[in-house]
Protein backbone atom coordinates (compact mmCIF):
# COMPACT_ATOMS: atom_id res chain seq x y z
CA UNK A 1 0.00 0.00 0.00
CA UNK A 2 1.04 3.66 0.01
CA UNK A 3 3.66 4.21 2.24
CA UNK A 4 5.55 7.47 3.62
CA UNK A 5 9.03 6.88 5.50
CA UNK A 6 10.55 9.84 7.40
CA UNK A 7 13.98 9.61 8.60
CA UNK A 8 15.86 10.30 11.04
CA UNK A 9 13.42 10.10 14.30
CA UNK A 10 15.21 12.06 16.68
CA UNK A 11 17.12 14.79 15.54
CA UNK A 12 19.10 17.30 18.12
CA UNK A 13 20.77 20.49 16.94
CA UNK A 14 22.27 23.63 18.49
CA UNK A 15 20.54 26.66 18.31
CA UNK A 16 21.33 28.61 15.05
CA UNK A 17 22.18 25.92 13.57
CA UNK A 18 20.04 24.29 10.78
CA UNK A 19 17.95 21.25 10.58
CA UNK A 20 16.66 18.57 7.91
CA UNK A 21 13.90 16.19 7.83
CA UNK A 22 13.88 13.80 4.71
CA UNK A 23 10.62 12.02 3.61
CA UNK A 24 10.42 9.36 0.66
CA UNK A 25 6.99 8.36 -0.31
CA UNK A 26 5.63 5.39 -2.48
CA UNK A 27 2.95 6.51 -4.62
CA UNK A 28 3.76 8.14 -7.46
CA UNK A 29 0.16 9.51 -8.45
CA UNK A 30 0.74 11.90 -4.75
CA UNK A 31 1.05 15.54 -5.81
CA UNK A 32 0.46 16.96 -2.41
CA UNK A 33 3.48 17.36 -0.16
CA UNK A 34 2.45 18.95 3.57
CA UNK A 35 5.00 19.42 6.74
CA UNK A 36 2.86 19.18 10.29
CA UNK A 37 4.35 20.72 13.21
CA UNK A 38 3.21 18.92 16.86
CA UNK A 39 3.78 21.03 19.83
CA UNK A 40 3.60 19.47 23.17
CA UNK A 41 0.22 18.55 24.33
CA UNK A 42 -1.19 19.80 21.16
CA UNK A 43 -2.36 18.42 17.68
CA UNK A 44 -0.78 18.57 14.56
CA UNK A 45 -0.71 22.17 12.57
CA UNK A 46 0.56 22.78 9.04
CA UNK A 47 3.72 24.77 9.19
CA UNK A 48 4.62 24.44 5.47
CA UNK A 49 3.18 22.59 1.93
CA UNK A 50 4.41 21.84 -1.44
CA UNK A 51 2.55 20.47 -5.08
CA UNK A 52 4.21 18.71 -7.33
CA UNK A 53 4.75 21.06 -10.08
CA UNK A 54 7.13 23.30 -7.65
CA UNK A 55 10.56 22.02 -6.97
CA UNK A 56 10.95 24.23 -3.63
CA UNK A 57 8.97 26.42 -1.35
CA UNK A 58 10.22 28.76 1.29
CA UNK A 59 8.46 30.71 3.89
CA UNK A 60 10.61 32.84 6.78
CA UNK A 61 12.96 30.18 8.24
CA UNK A 62 11.39 27.37 6.82
CA UNK A 63 12.05 25.74 3.50
CA UNK A 64 11.01 22.43 1.20
CA UNK A 65 12.29 20.99 -1.20
CA UNK A 66 11.02 17.88 -3.68
CA UNK A 67 12.20 15.50 -6.19
CA UNK A 68 9.33 13.87 -7.79
CA UNK A 69 11.89 11.76 -10.09
CA UNK A 70 13.44 10.04 -6.69
CA UNK A 71 10.15 10.69 -4.60
CA UNK A 72 11.37 12.57 -2.04
CA UNK A 73 10.85 15.49 -0.09
CA UNK A 74 12.90 17.47 2.44
CA UNK A 75 12.08 20.23 5.29
CA UNK A 76 15.02 22.45 6.38
CA UNK A 77 14.80 24.56 9.19
CA UNK A 78 17.36 27.55 9.49
CA UNK A 79 18.65 29.35 12.52
CA UNK A 80 16.99 26.96 14.40
CA UNK A 81 15.37 28.32 17.72
CA UNK A 82 14.35 26.51 20.87
CA UNK A 83 10.68 26.85 19.95
CA UNK A 84 11.03 25.18 17.15
CA UNK A 85 11.78 22.20 19.42
CA UNK A 86 8.43 19.75 18.19
CA UNK A 87 7.64 16.42 16.79
CA UNK A 88 7.27 16.89 12.72
CA UNK A 89 5.20 15.04 10.20
CA UNK A 90 5.63 14.57 6.99
CA UNK A 91 2.48 13.62 4.73
CA UNK A 92 1.89 12.90 0.91
CA UNK A 93 -1.82 13.12 -0.91
CA UNK A 94 -3.10 12.88 -4.52
CA UNK A 95 -6.15 14.44 -5.73
CA UNK A 96 -8.96 11.57 -6.31
CA UNK A 97 -8.54 10.54 -2.50
CA UNK A 98 -10.59 13.17 -0.73
CA UNK A 99 -7.96 15.14 0.95
CA UNK A 100 -6.54 11.18 3.11
CA UNK A 101 -3.38 12.17 4.25
CA UNK A 102 -0.47 9.35 4.52
CA UNK A 103 1.58 10.65 7.16
CA UNK A 104 5.39 9.89 7.95
CA UNK A 105 6.35 8.65 11.14
CA UNK A 106 7.66 11.85 12.84
CA UNK A 107 10.94 13.06 13.91
CA UNK A 108 11.09 14.75 17.30
CA UNK A 109 13.35 17.85 16.93
CA UNK A 110 15.16 19.35 19.69
CA UNK A 111 16.76 22.47 20.17
CA UNK A 112 19.44 23.30 22.65
CA UNK A 113 20.27 26.45 23.75
CA UNK B 1 -9.82 30.61 13.41
CA UNK B 2 -10.96 27.03 13.10
CA UNK B 3 -11.22 25.30 16.35
CA UNK B 4 -11.78 21.55 16.78
CA UNK B 5 -12.26 20.46 20.10
CA UNK B 6 -12.29 16.77 21.64
CA UNK B 7 -14.85 15.74 24.68
CA UNK B 8 -11.77 14.23 27.07
CA UNK B 9 -7.59 15.55 27.10
CA UNK B 10 -7.55 12.11 29.10
CA UNK B 11 -9.66 8.91 29.65
CA UNK B 12 -8.73 5.83 31.43
CA UNK B 13 -11.30 2.44 30.11
CA UNK B 14 -11.69 -0.88 31.33
CA UNK B 15 -11.05 -4.04 29.04
CA UNK B 16 -14.18 -4.61 27.31
CA UNK B 17 -16.43 -1.03 27.42
CA UNK B 18 -17.67 0.46 24.98
CA UNK B 19 -16.06 3.84 24.61
CA UNK B 20 -17.42 7.16 22.81
CA UNK B 21 -14.83 9.78 21.19
CA UNK B 22 -16.37 13.22 20.84
CA UNK B 23 -15.29 15.75 18.39
CA UNK B 24 -16.97 19.12 16.96
CA UNK B 25 -15.49 21.51 14.88
CA UNK B 26 -17.08 24.85 14.44
CA UNK B 27 -16.38 25.97 10.85
CA UNK B 28 -18.66 23.82 8.61
CA UNK B 29 -15.80 22.00 7.12
CA UNK B 30 -17.65 18.88 4.89
CA UNK B 31 -14.66 16.38 5.81
CA UNK B 32 -13.26 14.93 9.06
CA UNK B 33 -10.70 12.20 10.31
CA UNK B 34 -10.02 10.24 13.32
CA UNK B 35 -6.59 8.99 13.85
CA UNK B 36 -4.62 7.28 16.23
CA UNK B 37 -0.64 8.25 17.02
CA UNK B 38 1.55 5.67 18.11
CA UNK B 39 5.20 6.45 19.10
CA UNK B 40 7.57 5.67 15.61
CA UNK B 41 4.08 5.01 13.45
CA UNK B 42 3.12 8.37 13.20
CA UNK B 43 -0.35 9.04 12.56
CA UNK B 44 -2.56 6.23 10.98
CA UNK B 45 -6.02 6.49 9.66
CA UNK B 46 -9.08 5.13 11.21
CA UNK B 47 -12.22 6.47 9.80
CA UNK B 48 -13.04 9.58 7.98
CA UNK B 49 -15.81 10.97 6.76
CA UNK B 50 -16.68 13.15 3.52
CA UNK B 51 -20.19 14.59 4.58
CA UNK B 52 -23.07 14.29 7.27
CA UNK B 53 -23.82 10.16 7.22
CA UNK B 54 -21.06 9.34 5.60
CA UNK B 55 -17.78 7.38 6.30
CA UNK B 56 -15.03 5.45 4.98
CA UNK B 57 -12.60 3.26 6.56
CA UNK B 58 -8.88 4.19 7.19
CA UNK B 59 -5.99 1.86 7.29
CA UNK B 60 -6.57 0.64 10.62
CA UNK B 61 -10.19 0.51 11.06
CA UNK B 62 -10.27 -2.59 12.97
CA UNK B 63 -11.76 -2.54 16.48
CA UNK B 64 -13.04 1.01 15.62
CA UNK B 65 -16.54 2.13 13.81
CA UNK B 66 -17.96 6.26 14.08
CA UNK B 67 -21.04 8.11 13.23
CA UNK B 68 -21.86 11.85 11.73
CA UNK B 69 -25.50 12.88 12.55
CA UNK B 70 -24.54 16.07 12.19
CA UNK B 71 -22.16 18.31 10.26
CA UNK B 72 -20.06 19.44 13.11
CA UNK B 73 -19.46 16.15 14.77
CA UNK B 74 -17.67 13.13 14.69
CA UNK B 75 -17.73 10.12 17.14
CA UNK B 76 -15.30 7.71 17.24
CA UNK B 77 -16.74 4.51 19.12
CA UNK B 78 -14.86 1.60 20.16
CA UNK B 79 -16.90 -1.14 20.06
CA UNK B 80 -15.17 -3.51 23.20
CA UNK B 81 -11.91 -1.58 24.41
CA UNK B 82 -8.94 -3.74 24.38
CA UNK B 83 -5.33 -3.02 25.90
CA UNK B 84 -4.18 -2.58 21.97
CA UNK B 85 -6.39 0.75 21.85
CA UNK B 86 -4.41 2.26 24.36
CA UNK B 87 -3.63 5.18 22.50
CA UNK B 88 -3.31 8.94 21.77
CA UNK B 89 -6.43 9.71 19.39
CA UNK B 90 -6.77 13.03 17.19
CA UNK B 91 -9.47 14.38 15.48
CA UNK B 92 -9.25 16.33 12.38
CA UNK B 93 -11.45 18.66 10.02
CA UNK B 94 -11.07 19.80 6.68
CA UNK B 95 -12.83 22.51 4.24
CA UNK B 96 -13.00 20.23 0.97
CA UNK B 97 -13.28 23.87 -1.63
CA UNK B 98 -10.42 24.79 -0.13
CA UNK B 99 -7.54 23.24 -0.50
CA UNK B 100 -6.02 19.88 1.55
CA UNK B 101 -5.46 21.64 5.20
CA UNK B 102 -6.42 19.34 8.28
CA UNK B 103 -7.38 21.21 11.68
CA UNK B 104 -6.44 19.04 14.48
CA UNK B 105 -8.01 19.06 18.00
CA UNK B 106 -5.83 18.66 20.73
CA UNK B 107 -6.45 14.51 20.81
CA UNK B 108 -7.26 12.35 23.44
CA UNK B 109 -4.84 9.71 25.83
CA UNK B 110 -6.67 6.60 26.06
CA UNK B 111 -5.55 3.85 28.79
CA UNK B 112 -7.44 0.97 28.65
CA UNK B 113 -6.79 -1.13 31.60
Amino acid sequence: GENVEQHPSTLSVQEGDSAVIKCTYSDSASNYFPWYKQELGKGPQLIIDIRSNVGEKKDQRIAVTLNKTAKHFSLHITETQPEDSAVYFCAASRDNQGGKLIFGQGTELSVKP
Amino acid sequence: DVKVTQSSRYLVKRTGEKVFLECVQDMDHENMFWYRQDPGLGLRLIYFSYDVKMKEKGDIPEGYSVSREKKERFSLILESASTNQTSMYLCASRNQGRGYEQYFGPGTRLTVT
